[in-house]
């Protein structure tokens, strides 16, 4: 069946690093990819998505782009911040039915003043 | 506009007893999802409904647990009885027609003890 693959965490960076997640998928055909986020006590929330190849999601300066060669979707951003610390959550949506979403294990992100 | 609404927040029950989880969906949204969110497992989906039907129950642990969509507006999840493993934190989401974001609620921190 459909997975999604996330590098393990925690990640711990400095302020205004360079941020990169990856995340690897398999699916029957061409899926739909999600970035989600989860700030600490809350429910995860959408951070940017992408519906079809070469595709690039982007949204708060976090960009992922639809890589449909390498089955990939890597979450990266150019300089973080301490309140970008979070888990996130690479998704995919199946293709049959009501297109549920299929979630990676999550990785922790920890951004350090 | 309210987001999807969960309670109780936080619940703390004796293993046997009857657990039961409530969520108002965003008005208008007609697909209801049930996640259930730990550590080792991590995000799973146990249940989702399109226009108050069960549509796919197949994450749904076992007889114990069981969930119900009576309207729109409302749909609980029930376990029962419970056990020390069914500690999680209990997410609901809901989505608009068949685009693909899922809004989530803050979710039930549940412990069993």
């Amino acid at each position: 069946g459909d997975s999604v693959t996330q590098m393990e965490g925690p990640v711990t960076l400095s302020e205004e690093a360079f941020l990169t997640i990856n995340c690897t998928y398999t699916a029957t055909g061409y899926p739909s990819l999600f970035w989600y986020v989860q700030y600490p006590g809350e429910g995860l929330q959408l951070l940017l998505k992408a519906t079809k190849a070469d595709d690039k999601g982007s949204n708060k300066g976090f960009e992922a782009t639809y890589r449909k060669e390498t089955t990939s979707f890597h979450l990266e951003k150019g300089s973080v911040q301490v309140s970008d610390s979070a888990v996130y959550f690479c998704a995919l949506s199946d293709l049959q039915g009501a297109q549920k979403l299929v979630f990676g294990q999550g990785t922790r992100l920890t951004i350090n003043p | 506009d309210a987001g999807v609404i969960q309670s109780p927040r936080h619940e703390v029950t004796e293993m046997g007893q009857e657990v039961t989880l409530r969520c108002k969906p965003i008005s208008g949204h007609n697909s209801l999802f049930w996640y259930r969110q730990t550590m080792m497992r991590g995000l799973e989906l146990l249940i989702y409904f399109n226009n108050n039907v069960p549509i796919d129950d197949s994450g749904m642990p076992e007889d114990r647990f069981s969930a119900k969509m009576p309207n729109a507006s409302f749909s609980t999840l029930k376990i029962q009885p419970s056990e020390p493993r069914d500690s999680a934190v209990y997410f609901c989401a809901s989505r608009r027609g068949r685009t693909y974001e899922q809004y989530f609620g803050p979710g039930t921190r549940l412990t069993v003890t």
